[in-house]
């Protein structure tokens, strides 16, 4: 299995612009995670979906965040407007059975 | 809210040296995993421990779940400057569908 993908690996951007990053789970897994990683915070939960179906969307910081899933194997997590505050590392991570979480490798998203 | 607690944040070490991280909560975990992050890459899970007062080793690695399953820690013996990297527990409570992941160790091992 590939593993958890992630596009793109890098994205630049300047503020104001909307930003989509994208998602391919393990194939199988039913649960998917998006985090959000600084310096500052840590690794932050934004949102997790179940059978395709949001279940905690509490740790989406503002109405400019959403994220979708609308089948098993793809999600995505946009931002519209971008703000330099969201330059972080943005990750998506896959569960199937088991606890464990894999991750995808991430993307480095700058806003300027 | 911050419901696992690293320590320490920064650890500086010499190759060859030994040392623990530690991984603290008052709530209660159904398991609690240990992953490790390289630069540049996501976490990767290390150990899962499920059982209270369990020890499980990895090579020079070994974890140690809490008897009240509120803690855990990860000793390292001889570090190499290959196990440099962010270390994160992660707690999974019954019930909750996510992890809880904790606020990280950041080791560096100095050749």
């Amino acid at each position: 299995d590939a593993g958890v993908i992630q596009s793109p690996r890098h994205e630049v951007t300047e503020m104001g612009q909307e930003v989509t990053l994208r998602c391919k789970p393990i194939s199988g897994h039913n649960s998917l995670f998006w985090y959000r990683q600084t310096m500052m915070r840590g690794l932050e939960l934004l949102i997790y979906f179940n059978n395709n179906v949001p279940i905690d969307d509490s740790g989406m910081p503002e109405d400019r965040f959403s994220a979708k899933m609308p089948n098993a194997s793809f999600s995505t997590l946009k931002i519209q407007p971008s703000e330099p505050r969201d330059s972080a590392v943005y990750f998506c991570a896959s569960r199937g059975r088991f606890v464990e979480q894999f991750f995808g490798p991430g993307t480095r998203l700058t806003v300027l | 809210t911050q419901l696992l607690e690293q320590s320490p944040q920064f650890l500086s070490i010499q190759e060859g040296e030994n040392l623990t991280v530690y991984c603290n909560s008052s709530s209660v975990f159904s398991s609690l995993q240990w992953y490790r992050q390289e630069p540049g890459e996501g976490p990767v899970l290390l150990v899962t421990v499920v059982t209270g007062g369990e020890v499980k080793k990895l090579k020079r690695l070994t974890f140690q779940f809490g008897d009240a399953r509120k803690d855990s820690s990860l000793h390292i013996t001889a570090a190499q400057p290959g196990d440099t990297g962010l270390y994160l527990c992660a707690g999974d409570q019954t019930g909750a569908n996510n992890l809880f992941f904790g606020t990280g160790t950041r080791l560096t091992v100095i050749p």
